[in-house]
């Protein structure tokens, strides 16, 4: 079955960056798309990016075009959401959650990782 | 991008009422639409897909309809357990979106 452990908790300062890992486990990442939805202190789920099962392409929220990048170390089966150019309106909790097919739904989620940017 | 309107922003219920929450969608998102259930400090949970199916494990309390632009999901009778968030979501199109969230709370 599918599992996602996802590292831990991380302050950072306003301009900095920061990487938040999320490691599979039951599948591996050649099989399954990885995907990041992130959710601010009290609001609602807001998607980061992921790749498109049909092709393998990655996409990306527009609003995130230019400070995001996902990358996957697939001998650790481990995905990677760097986030740069830190804000205090990053602070989130950042969810790893993965598609099993083209008509895949998120149906997998990791514990989630709280990112809080704070000078 | 798609933008999914939910409403209420909040539903205020009694245990054993029926619950009936909407999603709109600003284009058409075919049968393409998926419901979650998210209570405080939990990872989202999916119950509903492509509109009306029910994933794994769901209640068959939980129930879903709709295509196009107009969706619902209907609660038919409150558990303790069903006092959430619920958010839905489309996979018609890239971006994929959620709606911003309603709020089922104790009466």
């Amino acid at each position: 079955q599918v599992q996602l452990v996802q590292s831990g908790a991380e302050v950072k300062k306003p301009g900095a960056s920061v990487k938040v890992s999320c490691r599979l486990s039951g599948y591996t990442l050649t099989e399954l798309s990885m995907h990041w939805v992130r959710q601010a202190p009290g609001k609602g789920l807001e998607w980061v990016g992921g790749i498109d099962p049909e092709d393998g392409e990655t996409i990306y929220a527009q609003k995130f075009q230019g400070r995001v990048t996902m990358t996957e170390d697939t001998s650790t089966d481990t995905a990677y959401l760097e986030l740069s150019s830190l804000r205090s309106e990053d602070t989130a909790v950042y969810y790893c959650s993965v598609l099993m097919h083209s008509a895949g739904w998120y149906k997998h989620w990791g514990q989630g990782t709280l990112v809080t940017v704070s000078s | 991008e798609i933008v999914l309107t939910q409403s209420p922003a909040t539903l205020s219920l009694s245990p054993g009422e029926r619950a009936t929450l909407s999603c709109r969608a600003s284009q058409s998102v075919n049968t393409y639409l998926a419901w979650y259930q998210q209570k405080p400090g939990q990872a989202p949970r999916l119950l509903l897909y492509d509109a009306s199916y029910r994933a794994t494990g769901i209640p068959a309390r939980f129930s879903g309809s709709g295509s196009g632009t107009d969706f619902t999901l209907t609660i038919s009778s409150l558990e303790p357990e069903d006092f959430a968030v619920y958010y839905c979501q489309q996979r018609n199109t890239w971006p994929r979106t959620f709606g911003q969230g309603t709020k089922v709370e104790i009466k």
